[in-house]
């Protein structure tokens, strides 16, 4: 167990539609980070918090946005979505300090659009 | 382009045997490179960390080596076990102004009994 919690594990949803994933990360760690896993795609990089603050940006949709909050917990907004978005997203986290830290990642929330 | 070739692509191994998985990388600037280890329907879970400087690192069975100049990594698994069998993944991370991780694809490896 890493100590990150992704929920929902599953979410079916419709092409249009708009979504919420939320993210808990381990206690201490301050950054959170999100990534798309899709068959076609592999991992991507999406974006990066740290202790409210976005730090860094990868290949992050328009129609997607995050926040994280002051209790640390992070949620990742998906917007008006499209059959290829169905993908894994996963969160990690990792404790402050130098930018070496290991990041510690959730297992993921499974998204698939019908 | 920035970029992360991974291979093989997928590699089965009989238990006790050891191999190695090879990561190229044309990203830069180069920040540090990470290997991970990703059970099929579980996130990835860290296995080294490697900066610039570093040349090698270990973490029980596996080891990872680092060669800045060739811009090449490995990663040498000793006495394979049937629960090494798993997507090993490299991810090279830029330091851009703000940090960017790009991954590599991925090799599948496969463990026999």
């Amino acid at each position: 167990d890493s100590g990150v919690t992704q929920t929902p594990k599953h979410l079916i949803t419709a092409t249009g539609q708009r979504v919420t994933l939320r993210c808990s990360p381990r206690s201490g760690d301050l950054s959170v980070y999100w990534y798309q896993q899709s068959l076609d795609q592999g991992l991507q990089f999406l974006i990066h918090y740290y202790n409210g603050e976005e730090r860094a940006k990868g290949n992050i949709l328009e129609r997607f946005s995050a926040q994280q909050f002051p209790d640390l917990h992070s949620e990742l907004n998906l917007s008006s979505l499209e059959l290829g978005d169905s993908a894994l997203y996963f969160c990690a986290s990792s404790p402050p300090g130098r930018a070496n830290q290991p990041q510690h990642f959730g297992d993921g929330t499974r998204l698939s659009i019908l | 382009k920035n970029q992360v070739e991974q291979s093989p692509q997928s590699l089965i191994i009989l238990e006790g045997k050891n191999c190695t998985l090879q990561c190229n990388y044309t990203v830069s600037p180069f920040s540090n490179l990470r290997w991970y280890k990703q059970d099929t329907g579980r996130g990835p879970v860290s296995l080294t960390i490697m900066t610039f400087s570093e040349n090698t690192k270990s973490n029980g069975r596996y080891t990872a080596t680092l060669d800045a100049d060739t811009k090449q990594s490995s990663l040498h698994i000793t006495a394979s076990q049937l629960s090494d069998s798993a997507s090993y993944i490299c991810v090279v991370s830029a330091q851009l102004g703000t940090y960017k991780y790009i991954f590599g694809t991925g090799t599948r490896l496969k463990v026999l009994a």
